[in-house]
C-alpha cells in the first residue's frame, strides 16, 4: 500500500540553523503531497502542498519540491525561528489532487532554541 | 470563523463505558473523517464520510463507530472503549483542497 517515511526526530537546532526534514514516499501512482504543522496543543494545519512532479509548494519561509525520479518531498528552511518549534508531518493523497484520503508519516519533532 | 470543533478535549473514562466524541464544522464540506494519532505512528484513519449518510472504514476502524445524519456533524462512537484505545483523536474535514484539523481530543481507557 501507499506510505511515507519520515525522518526520525526529534531534531533540536539553533535559531537561524537551516532545516532539512526528509520525506519519501511509496506510492502506486503519482499522488499529491503536503506538509502539514501541529504546534503543541493544537490540532494539524496545511503548511504547504505540491500537487505534481517538479512543483514546489512553499510558505512561511519553508519549501519542498515534489521530486518524481526519488519519490520525496523533503522540507527546507534556510532560517529557522523559536516559534518554528512544532511536530511536522508528511503526507500523500492518492486522490487526483484533493486533500481527502491522507497517508501520513509519523512525525518529527522539532525544537528551535535561542 | 472557519472551524472544525471538537468536544470533550479531555476525556478520562474506564473500560466498556461508551462514549461520544463528538465533531462539528462550519463550512459546509461534505468530506469529514477522524484519526488517531499515537506516538511514532503519525495519523491514522479511523472512518471518513463523503457525505450525509456516506460513511466508510479507514485504515483502524476495529472498535469505533461513526455516524453523519448532518452534513455538519461527524461524530465518533467508542461502545466499549479498552484501554488501546487511549490515544489522540483528531476530526477534520476538507473542502478538496485541503484537510481541517479539530484541536484534538486527548482520551485515557483505565
Amino acid at each position: 500500500g501507499d506510505s511515507v517515511t519520515q525522518m526520525e526526530g526529534p531534531v533540536t537546532l539553533s535559531e537561524e540553523a537551516f532545516l532539512t526534514i526528509n520525506c519519501t514516499y511509496t506510492a502506486t501512482g503519482y499522488p499529491s503531497l503536503f506538509w502539514y504543522v501541529q504546534y503543541p496543543g493544537e490540532g494539524l494545519q496545511l503548511l504547504l502542498k505540491a500537487t505534481k512532479a517538479d512543483d514546489k509548494g512553499s510558505n512561511k519561509g519553508f519549501e519542498a519540491t515534489y521530486r518524481k525520479e526519488t519519490t520525496s518531498f523533503h522540507l527546507e528552511k534556510g532560517s529557522v525561528q523559536v516559534s518554528d518549534s512544532a511536530v511536522y508531518f508528511c503526507a500523500l493523497s492518492m486522490s487526483s489532487g484533493s486533500a481527502r484520503q491522507l497517508t501520513f508519516g509519523s512525525g518529527t519533532q522539532l525544537t528551535v532554541l535561542p | 470563523e472557519a472551524q472544525v470543533t471538537q468536544n470533550p478535549r479531555y476525556l478520562i473514562t474506564v473500560t466498556g463505558k461508551k462514549l461520544t466524541v463528538t465533531c462539528s464544522q462550519n463550512m459546509n464540506h461534505e468530506y469529514m473523517s477522524w484519526y488517531r494519532q499515537d506516538p511514532g505512528l503519525g495519523l491514522r484513519q479511523i472512518y471518513y464520510s463523503m457525505n450525509v449518510e456516506v460513511t466508510d472504514k479507514g485504515d483502524v476502524p476495529e472498535g469505533y463507530k461513526v455516524s453523519r445524519k448532518e452534513k455538519r456533524n461527524f461524530p465518533l462512537i467508542l461502545e466499549s472503549p479498552s484501554p488501546n484505545q487511549t490515544s489522540l483523536y483528531f476530526c477534520a474535514s476538507s473542502s478538496g483542497l485541503q484537510q481541517y484539523f479539530g484541536p484534538g481530543t486527548r482520551l485515557t481507557v483505565t
